[in-house]
């Protein structure tokens, strides 16, 4: 069946800029996360959704980045004015529930350059 | 916090032979999972192998197992005969709590494997 997609699979914009990055997790899989991949601070989370609610947002770095997902199926990650820091591989996975144990399965992330 | 290091920025091997790729973590919770990640040039990013903490005995899938030091907070990865295959970046991560699932992230271990 189809994995987790995401799109586009690369963005780059100017300084300033909002930019708008869609994850498309496998179908039924009620967790989604969000994560962020730079050179300087590694893999880091960002956000989870457990069907259309986000009950942990502590990842996002600041009030420019915002996220939604609908239908308990698509998830879009918002980033408005961008900075050269946003630069980075942005991932998004998907789990058939939020349990610890689950394994989560990767789309192939969205690169983002900030020129 | 929970926290994920991995020492070894590189590492190579020959095919065929055995590496061992080093993890430890720092946690206070008695209920955890800990996962290796593979992350090929693709970026997707592919579940390796996982291990419940209350779990003695250690994972083991196919030619990937896990030496899983729990008093000592270590959780390394052996893979034995390596393939061409194996070369890609591994990431160590953690998940426990009450964390909906959310990884913490090693800063990962790039494989080369020579022919």
């Amino acid at each position: 069946g189809a994995g987790v997609s995401q799109s586009p699979s690369n963005k780059v914009t100017e300084k300033g800029k909002d930019v708008e990055l869609r994850c498309d997790p496998i179908s039924g899989h009620t967790a989604l996360y969000w994560y962020r991949q730079s050179l300087g601070q590694g893999l880091e989370f960002l956000i989870y959704f457990q069907g259309n609610s986000a009950p942990d947002k502590s990842g996002l770095p600041s009030d420019r980045f915002s996220a939604e997902r609908t239908g308990g199926s698509v998830s879009t990650l918002t980033i408005q004015r961008t900075q050269q820091e946003d630069s980075a591989v942005y991932l998004c996975a998907s789990s058939p529930t939020s349990g610890n144990w689950n394994e989560q399965f990767f789309g192939p992330g969205t690169r983002l350059t900030v020129l | 916090a929970q926290t994920v290091t991995q020492s070894q920025p590189e590492m190579s091997v020959q095919e065929a032979e055995t590496v061992t790729l080093s993890c430890t973590y720092d946690t206070s919770e008695s209920d955890y999972y800990l996962f290796w990640y593979k992350q090929p040039p693709s970026r997707q990013m592919i579940l390796v192998i996982r291990q419940e903490a209350y779990k003695q005995q250690n994972a083991t899938e196919n030619r990937f197992s896990v030496n899983f030091q729990k008093a000592a907070k270590s959780f390394s990865l052996k893979i034995s005969d390596s393939q061409l295959g194996d070369a890609a970046m591994y990431f160590c991560a953690y998940s426990g709590g009450t964390s909906y699932g959310k990884l913490t992230f090693g800063q990962g271990t790039i494989l080369t494997v020579h022919p």
